[in-house]
């Protein structure tokens, strides 16, 4: 079954830039979408197919996908960005999440 | 506005079984194709399920094929999931979510928490 790889914990300064990766095999072949989720809460689509931001998410979310790495990046991040972070993508009739990256902004 | 509103959990005895519902509102249902996910208490997200929007594709996680049945009812805006032999592992809050495979899920409810213990 497919794999997907994310670092567990990530950290950025405030205000500053922070990039989240994904990594699977070809990935760059595949449509990767990214989930924020805080606490006690929903998850919440912030990235669909690669790159595209749903209506109502910051421009400051972006993301890419090549080669066997995704990755979601946050740009001038802020407290509210605190959460835990998913990417996910959809591989021969199954859903795929990857393990999840906790960002911490101090 | 876009709701979807999860209910049917509790607590179930191993070997039990739970048939949980998702009511979707605010949105024409049929037009959608839906899925079950779930997160273990402190784990990360894990995709059970998925219907297509006249139930023609279902598919499910290897690990609960013969378990788990999801089904729809389009005439009530209604996503199912039926869970047959549960295991202490299964102990989760099961999230239903709006979204093609290829999309991404981009309304999801508020989940409804399930505990298996004796």
């Amino acid at each position: 079954s497919y794999e997907l790889t994310q670092p567990l914990s990530v950290s950025v300064a405030l205000g500053q830039t922070v990039r989240i990766t994904c990594e699977g095999y070809n990935i760059g072949n595949k449509n990767v979408h990214w989930y924020q989720q805080k606490p006690g809460q929903a998850p919440v689509l912030v990235i669909y197919r690669d790159t595209n931001r749903p209506s109502g998410i910051p421009e400051r979310f972006s993301g890419s996908n090549s080669g066997n790495t995704a990755a979601l990046t946050i740009s001038r991040a802020q407290a509210a960005d605190e959460a835990d972070y998913y990417c996910q993508l959809w591989d021969s009739g199954t859903g795929v999440f990857g393990g999840g990256t906790k960002l911490t902004v101090l | 506005e876009v709701q979807l509103v999860e209910s049917g959990g509790g607590l179930v005895q191993p070997g039990g079984s739970l048939r949980l519902s998702c009511v979707a509102s605010g949105f024409i249902f049929s037009n959608y194709s839906m899925n079950w996910v779930r997160q273990g208490p402190g784990k990360g997200l894990q995709w059970i399920s998925y219907i297509s929007r006249d139930s023609s594709a279902i598919y499910y996680t290897d690990s609960e094929k013969g378990r788990f049945t999801i089904s729809r009812d389009n005439a009530k805006s209604s996503l199912y999931l039926q869970m047959n032999s549960l295991r202490d592992e299964d102990t989760a809050v099961y999230y239903c979510a709006r979204g093609p495979p290829y999309s991404g899920y981009d309304r999801w409810g508020q989940g409804t928490l399930v505990i298996v213990s004796s």
